[in-house]
């Protein structure tokens, strides 16, 4: 059974940064690619980028480009996203997600149970 | 980018009803759209992949259709445990983009 398990929640000040971890177990780990969601309280889901662990290769959103780091360690089938420069806009709860590969297309098969993030002086 | 637009915002219902939710692509995703319902307080979960394409344990009451820059889900006849927001995404685009959500309801 693939599992994704998130790093704890954080508070954090303005104008630091924050890295979140994803561990996955149960399935071949350089085999998916691995997106980052985040959810704002009270509010949608937000893509924020990805990686390829086999690659090594990420994409991110326009909106967090230059701000978000995506990696992933296959030694211990963990991926990591690193926002830095924080605002109080980017409270919110911050989640992993297996991206399956079919085709020209993908889909979030699995997530991880979340990582609230807390931007506040 | 792509963008993903959904109707409506939110919507009320009874069980047993018939419930369609749409979803709009600002450009032709062909079938590339995936639906997703997230309860309260719960990571969101795979309901449809590639339009039409029932994930594995999900209901057959849920049913996706459409190609290009339309799509919908429907809910055949709606359950209790069914209440939630429900979410479009695309992956035409190696830039994944969510529709903003609708919210269904108790009426």
């Amino acid at each position: 059974q693939v599992q994704l398990v998130q790093s704890g929640a954080e508070v954090k000040k303005p104008g630091s940064s924050v890295k979140v971890s994803c561990k996955a177990s149960g399935g071949t780990f350089r085999s998916y690619a691995i997106s980052w969601v985040r959810q704002a309280p009270g509010q949608g889901l937000e893509w924020m980028g990805g990686i390829i662990p086999i690659f090594g290769t990420a994409d991110s959103a326009q909106g967090f480009q230059g701000r978000v780091k995506i990696t992933a360690d296959e030694s211990t089938s963990t991926a990591y996203m690193e926002l830095s420069s924080l605002r109080s806009e980017d409270t919110a709860m911050y989640y992993c997600a297996r991206d399956v590969t079919y085709g020209s297309g993908s889909y979030f098969d699995y997530w991880g149970q979340g990582t609230l993030v807390t931007v506040s002086s | 980018d792509i963008q993903m637009t959904q109707s409506p915002s939110s919507l009320s219902a009874s069980v047993g009803d018939r419930v369609t939710i749409t979803c709009r692509a600002s450009q032709s995703i062909y079938n590339y759209l995936n639906w997703y319902q997230q309860k309260p307080g719960k990571a969101p979960k795979l309901l449809i992949y590639a339009a039409s394409t029932l994930q594995s344990g999900v209901p057959s009451r849920f049913s996706g259709s459409g190609s290009g820059t339309d799509f919908t889900l429907t809910i055949s006849s709606l359950q209790p445990e069914d209440f939630a927001t429900y979410y479009c995404q695309q992956s035409y685009s190696t830039l994944r983009a969510f529709g903003p959500g609708t919210k269904v309801d108790i009426k």
